[in-house]
């Protein structure tokens, strides 16, 4: 069965750094670009970064760049994502997704994990 | 903010035909191919239309995408009370080298 599972959201506090991460199942990561997406309570999708199906080239989202990145264990078959010294503003579902077509066509996605920030 | 603008609220009467635009500009829709996803309530995003007017395996042909120019919608017909929920247009846009969302479209159903 092809599906993603993400993990590593909870209640953390202003400041502190976590890792989400997106297990990968009934497909190999490294044939696809893969894409991080947040969704805030209440609010819209927010696309926040993208790995290569060759794990050389990401992207960013200006919003993120610079505390958040994105990268991949292809041996495990996951996807991570390094969130450093997080606010408030962080707090929502985290969601990854895979891009079926490499143009940003996202046809599985997780069922998100998510992320609290609060003092 | 997002840079694709999207009505925040849509609805249509059972078996009518709905649309939901998306406005962009020449450095996202303009030049590359639009996807849309459907939300349902709790639930991750759905792809229902890719490369503007392609349907995935499993989506109702009531379900048809479009691209014109800087702009693309996304049509619904015989509009279904399962259909209720929130719609999503998505683009890469080249000159922030990002995939962007529209703010998503409300759909109800009467």
């Amino acid at each position: 069965q092809v599906q993603l599972v993400e993990s590593g959201g909870g209640v953390v506090q202003p400041g502190t750094s976590l890792r989400l991460s997106c297990a990968a199942s009934g497909f190999t990561l490294g044939d696809f670009a893969m894409h991080w997406v947040r969704q805030p309570p209440g609010k819209g999708l927010e696309w926040l970064a993208v790995l290569s199906h060759d794990g050389v080239t990401t992207f960013h989202a200006d919003s993120v760049k610079g505390r958040f990145a994105v990268s991949r264990d292809t041996s495990k078959n996951s996807l991570f994502l390094q969130l450093l010294a997080v606010g408030t503003e962080d707090t929502a579902v985290y969601f990854c997704a895979r891009d079926w077509t490499g143009n940003g066509a996202f046809d599985i996605w997780g069922r998100g994990t998510m992320v609290t920030v609060s003092s | 903010q997002s840079i694709l603008t999207q009505p925040p609220s849509a609805s249509g009467t059972p078996g009518q035909r709905v649309t939901i635009p998306c406005s962009g500009d020449t450095s996202n829709i303009g030049t590359n191919a639009v996807h849309w996803y459907q939300q349902l309530p709790g639930r991750a995003p759905k792809l229902v239309s890719f490369f503007n007017d392609k349907r995935p395996s499993g989506v109702p042909d009531r379900f048809s995408g479009s691209k014109s120019g800087s702009s693309a919608s996304l049509a619904i017909s015989g509009l279904q009370s399962e259909d209720e929920g929130v719609y999503y247009c998505s683009v890469w846009d080249d000159r922030l080298n990002e995939q962007v969302f529209g703010e998503g479209t409300k759909l109800t159903v009467l």
